[in-house]
């Protein structure tokens, strides 16, 4: 079946401009995750959201950072104003169980931030 | 100590080699412990899930020991194919539906 999807797979934006990145989790999972992933660094949690619960927002870097999920399914993370160190690979997993189970991911958007 | 913990690596072995990967975690209440591997520019990859009681996949054999905090994968025969990043993943517990990643260990396997 088909995995989870992110769109766009590359960006590239002047500092200061605002960045929408998407998320296409696999049908039917409940759980959504986004990840940050800078050069040569290990995986940094943003946000998660699990079905109608209010989603944690507790690794968001800055109040630039916002994401929705609407409907359950598809999520939007939102960058403003980009930062120079915003570049990074930002990841998208799902999963159906919570903590308990794997999560699966995406493969990425790439920002790069000019 | 750091909450997932992983050999610093790099390693490189030649194909045909055995090698062992160890990974700690701070929290004795973690409930699930995951190896992913991730290859140059792509996504991580659920290799294995690690059981109590251990579990083999083929050539990948993943031990937990809850005593001591620590999970360990084993790959035997390596191939050119197992090059990657492997990343050590655990639910510490506190947050019931948060997974910790350790900064994972690079494997080179050399011809």
């Amino acid at each position: 079946g088909a995995g989870v999807s992110q769109s766009p797979s590359n960006k590239v934006t002047e500092k200061g401009k605002d960045v929408e990145l998407r998320c296409d989790p696999i049908s039917g999972h409940t759980a959504l995750y986004w990840y940050r992933q800078s050069l040569g660094q290990g995986l940094e949690f943003l946000i998660y959201f699990q079905g109608n619960s209010a989603p944690d927002k507790s690794g968001l870097p800055s109040d630039r950072f916002s994401a929705e999920r609407t409907g359950g399914s598809v999520s939007t993370l939102t960058i403003q104003r980009t930062q120079q160190e915003d570049s990074a690979v930002y990841l998208c997993a799902s999963t159906t169980s919570g903590a308990r189970g794997p999560q699966y991911f995406g493969p990425g958007t790439r920002l790069l931030v000019l | 100590r750091k909450e997932v913990e992983q050999d610093p690596g790099p390693f490189n072995v030649p194909e045909g080699a055995t090698v062992a990967f160890n990974c700690t975690y701070s929290n004795s209440a973690s409930q699930s412990f995951f190896w992913y591997r991730q290859d140059c520019r792509k996504e991580p990859k659920l290799l294995m899930s690690v059981y109590s009681s251990g579990n083999e996949d083929g050539r990948f054999t993943a031990q937990l020991n809850r005593a001591s905090q620590y999970i360990s994968l084993l790959i035997r025969d390596s191939k050119l194919s197992d090059s990657a990043t492997y990343l050590c993943v655990v639910n510490l517990g506190g947050s019931n539906y948060k997974l910790t990643f350790g900064k994972g260990t690079l494997l080179t396997v050399n011809p």
